[in-house]
């Protein structure tokens, strides 16, 4: 099982452009959640997919936008960067609600972002 | 709202020394805790977790920590720290009963262990 996968693991854009991060879940797991690492701050919790549906959102603006596929997998898509959105997005699944309750969710090793 | 504050964001100890990381939580709903492990270049690893019953919960890696509803605390330990354990760690709180429901971090604590 190669757990949660992303990529790319590095990426570097110019401000003003636009980026595409993607994301494949856990073998089972039907549900993805994104979140934002800044240097030296804990993870925020972006938005969540399931169901290829957005489920829950936190507080970021609309350039921040995702997409999830039949088969899971996700996408972050961010629009007009700006130098404050270089961070770690880290993506994470979790199993089916009805799944087993002690079973968390499982973080992929990220995407590093630096927008010059 | 829940919010998780880490006191001290870096700790440094000696090998074979204790570890103890603290974190504070505030919520109106009974919470449910986590810390998490981040080594450098990786994602988050789940180092344990309390949801209901005993409030002493124990870990991977030797880690354990305790809920005190009173002080509103879930501060890690480990009796005896190893090189291995430098890294950052992160407490969070979840609202919610399901996995899915969103984490709420702390800024996180970097560990420094010299030998």
């Amino acid at each position: 099982d190669a757990g949660v996968t992303q990529s790319p693991t590095h990426l570097i854009k110019t401000r003003g452009q636009q980026v595409t991060l993607r994301c494949s879940p856990k073998s089972g797991h039907d549900t993805v959640s994104w979140y934002q690492q800044a240097l030296g701050q804990g993870p925020q919790f972006i938005f969540q997919y399931y169901e290829e549906e957005e489920r829950q959102r936190g507080n970021f603006p609309d350039r921040f936008s995702g997409h999830q596929f039949p088969n899971y997998s996700s996408e972050l898509n961010v629009n007009a960067l700006l130098l404050g959105d270089s961070a770690l997005y880290l993506c994470a699944s979790s199993p089916p609600r009805w799944g087993p309750m002690n079973t968390e969710a499982f973080f992929g090793q990220g995407t590093r972002l630096t927008v010059v | 709202a829940q919010s998780v504050t880490q006191l001290g964001s870096h700790v440094s100890v000696s090998e074979g020394a204790l570890v103890l990381l603290r974190c504070n939580y505030s919520s109106s709903v009974p919470p449910y805790l986590f810390w998490y492990v981040q080594y450098p270049n990786q994602g988050l690893q789940l180092l344990l977790k309390y949801t209901t019953g005993a409030t002493l919960v124990k870990g991977i890696n030797g880690f354990e920590a305790e809920f005190k509803k009173s002080e509103t605390s879930f501060h890690l330990t480990k009796p005896s720290a190893h090189m291995s354990d430098a890294a950052e760690y992160f407490c969070a709180v979840r609202r919610g009963v399901y996995n899915t429901d969103k984490l709420i971090f702390g800024t996180g604590t970097r560990l420094q262990v010299f030998p």
